[in-house]
């Protein structure tokens, strides 16, 4: 597959624990994230998202948790399964049209 | 089925040849965009499409053009390509409502190599 990224910061976890995936984001104006799940070889799959009037939204098996004191942003995924096993980016939404990708996490499962 | 589709997958060329990659949705969105994906930099914009005929420079649109003729289509031109575009290209789409970009689907990605 296509390799996306050869220094990302990697996390390693077992089959069936739970990942959390932390993301600091820079611009304070931002009132909009997204989680997004990269597989090799594929473009960037939608995971989540959550505005900045909430601090926390849950999914099947995902939640996100927004910090805007400390302008953090966690994806939690539960029971984590080989098939999570993907390089997660957070976005912001800083204005208008344009997206900021942050750099990236390796999420490693290990059976 | 709903998607981006982006053409060629693979594409190896020259330094200074011209070449198109084509991107097309089937979604009836409003905005398109590329990036390139590129180790240790994560991805980053290219340029973007709020609507036909509207485009704007993204964070690196040096040495690329657009054009948004209609609103399913987006390629992304290269005039005098160069090896430092050598990158996993990605366009993605999305609807706009209120001005607001509320999350990109993404295309499979264009690995171009320019030597």
């Amino acid at each position: 597959g296509e390799s996306v990224g050869l220094h990302l910061p990697t996390l390693s976890v077992q089959e069936g624990d739970n990942s959390i995936i932390n993301c600091a984001y820079s611009n304070s104006a931002s009132d909009y994230f997204i989680w997004y799940k990269q597989e090799s070889g594929k473009g960037p799959q939608f995971i989540i998202d959550i505005r900045s009037n909430m601090d926390k939204r849950q999914g099947q098996r995902v939640t996100v948790l927004l910090n805007k004191t400390v302008k953090h942003l966690s994806l939690q995924i539960a029971a984590t399964q080989p098939g999570d096993s993907a390089v997660y980016f957070c976005a912001e939404n800083r204005a208008g049209n344009m997206l900021t990708f942050g750099g990236g996490t390796r999420l490693m499962v290990k059976p | 089925e709903a998607q981006v589709t982006q053409n060629p997958r693979y594409l190896i060329t020259v330094t200074g040849k011209k070449l198109t990659v084509t991107c097309s949705q089937n979604m009836n969105h409003e905005y398109m965009s590329w990036y390139r994906q590129d180790p240790g930099l994560g991805l980053r914009q290219i340029y973007y499409s709020m609507n036909v005929e509207v485009t704007d420079k993204g964070d690196v649109p040096e040495g690329y053009k657009v054009s948004r003729k209609e609103k399913r289509n987006f390629p992304l031109i290269l005039e005098s390509p160069s090896p430092n575009q050598t990158s996993l290209y990605f366009c993605a789409s999305s609807f706009g409502r209120q001005g607001r970009n509320y999350g990109y689907t993404f295309g499979s990605g264009t690995r171009l190599t320019v030597v």
